[in-house]
């Protein structure tokens, strides 16, 4: 198993521009997530899902869209980039219990 | 005040010592507490998890939580160079329009190095 993969490692963005991040599992988890990580600081939930069509938001979801077609796939699309999305950006998934499995992340940066 | 509170360090320590880093938290509907390693660019991978108060040991981790005062501990017996990493203490609840959903708070992490 791949587990999960994220795509692309990284990015740099114009201010304005809009991209979609990828997220794909391979261990048939219903629940994904997506983070972000600043600079020093610990990850903060933007959205999460459990199978496809079922999206919540986190704690800090402005700025930012998902959309889960299938179990495997959980893109996040960010719209209008604005400096304050620069990020180490981190997918998720789990069964439904405690433990999530992360990704790589993707590191972007908006300028 | 921050729902979960860890001291980001950094903490520098020589090989062979014993390690402790801490999280303090305020809201008591969390269920589960856990710690997580985070090497450099890299995921977090989950190191230990538990559920009530109480110590849990694994190898050379013990993680330890005390749910009266809201504070959680891990500890890290003969440190070696490759736990040189950061450390984030992580809590779960479940909330929110998807049922079943664990959703995890973060502290800031703590970054550790082990000297040789």
């Amino acid at each position: 198993n791949a587990g999960v993969t994220q795509t692309p490692k990284f990015h740099i963005l114009k201010i304005g521009q809009s991209m979609t991040l990828q997220c794909t599992q391979d261990m048939n988890h219903n629940y994904m997530y997506w983070y972000r990580q600043d600079p020093g600081m610990g990850l903060k939930l933007i959205y999460y899902s459990v199978g496809a069509g079922i999206t919540d938001k986190g704690e800090v979801p402005n700025g930012y869209n998902v959309s889960r077609s299938t179990t495997e796939d959980f893109p996040l699309r960010l719209e209008l980039a604005a400096p304050s999305q620069t990020s180490v950006y981190f997918c998720a998934s789990t069964t439904g219990d405690h433990e999530q499995y992360f990704g790589p992340g993707t590191r972007l940066t908006v300028t | 005040q921050k729902e979960v509170e860890q001291d980001p360090g950094p903490l520098s320590v020589p090989e062979g010592a014993i390690v402790s880093l801490n999280c303090t938290y305020s809201n008591s509907a969390f269920q589960y507490f856990m710690w997580y390693r985070q090497y450099s660019r890299k995921g977090p991978e989950l190191l230990m998890y538990t559920y009530s108060s109480g110590n849990k040991e694994d190898g050379r981790f013990t993680a330890q939580v005390d749910k009266s005062s809201k504070y959680i501990s891990l500890f890290i017996r003969d440190s070696q160079p490759s736990d040189s990493a950061t450390y984030l203490c992580a809590m779960s609840v479940r909330g929110g329009i998807i049922q079943g959903a664990q959703k995890l708070v973060f502290g800031q992490g703590t970054r550790l190095t082990i000297n040789p």
